[in-house]
């Protein structure tokens, strides 16, 4: 079973515009990552935050986590149709190990 | 692309065949990953490594075998394909173990 789901599944937006998805999971993690994928290629790491943080920046992608809801939110502020791209959600989970476990996925949509 | 080949890129075999793939990294990172991607299920782990002759089972293991002889080449081996293993394999390497650096996949078809 997954231990990621994002939600929604597909996001369709207008250049500029904020995107907002979420990430919600199951077991207690000692981090949670957010990686990308463009159509045909492997995924790109975008950015880890650690299970006593709460929020994360990097440039224009803010990624909050609430471990009491057992969630998380990556903001991407000002898109641009570059942007479009599969989103997935990683989790790194307590007694896990080394191994990641990632959702399903958010389809991002930036048109111009 | 982190300095990470993964070969063949495309490949179509038949039902009942064995099927290597392959997996080498420039980065003398330590850790290794197989994972596969489906629709509707995100990426599940196959196998991975933690060092040379040292592997574990993921979440999907059964059908899937892998060897580690050196640091930089982990194979992946369907000792006999089955139309339920086509796929997109990727590997991944890491050394602290996170982030995981990706490969571009290897598409596979089983007929």
């Amino acid at each position: 079973s997954q231990q990621g789901e994002e939600d929604p599944q597909a996001l369709s937006i207008q250049e500029g515009e904020n995107a907002t998805m979420n990430c919600s999971y199951k077991t207690s993690i000692n981090n949670l990552q957010w990686y990308r994928q463009n159509s045909g290629r492997g995924l790109v790491h975008l950015i880890l935050i650690r299970s006593n943080e709460r929020e994360k920046h990097s440039g224009r992608l803010r990624v909050t986590l609430d471990t009491s809801k057992k969630s998380s939110s990556l903001l991407i502020t000002a898109s641009r149709a570059a942007d479009t791209a599969s989103y997935f959600c990683a989790t790194a989970t307590t007694g896990g190990g080394n191994k990641l476990t990632f959702g399903t996925g958010t389809q991002l949509k930036v048109e111009l | 692309d982190a300095g990470i080949t993964q070969s063949p890129r495309h490949k179509v075999t038949e039902t009942g065949t064995p099927v290597t793939l392959r997996c080498h990294q420039t980065e003398n990172h330590r850790y290794m990953y197989w994972y596969r991607q489906d629709p509707g299920h995100g990426l599940r782990l196959i196998h991975y490594s933690y060092g040379v002759k040292d592997t574990d089972k993921g979440e999907v293991s059964d059908g899937y075998s892998v060897s580690r002889s050196k640091t930089e080449d982990f194979l992946l081996t369907l000792e006999s394909a089955t139309s339920s293993q086509t796929s997109v394999y990727f590997c991944a390497i890491s050394e602290d173990p996170q982030p995981l650096h990706f490969g571009n996949g290897t598409r596979l078809t089983v007929t």
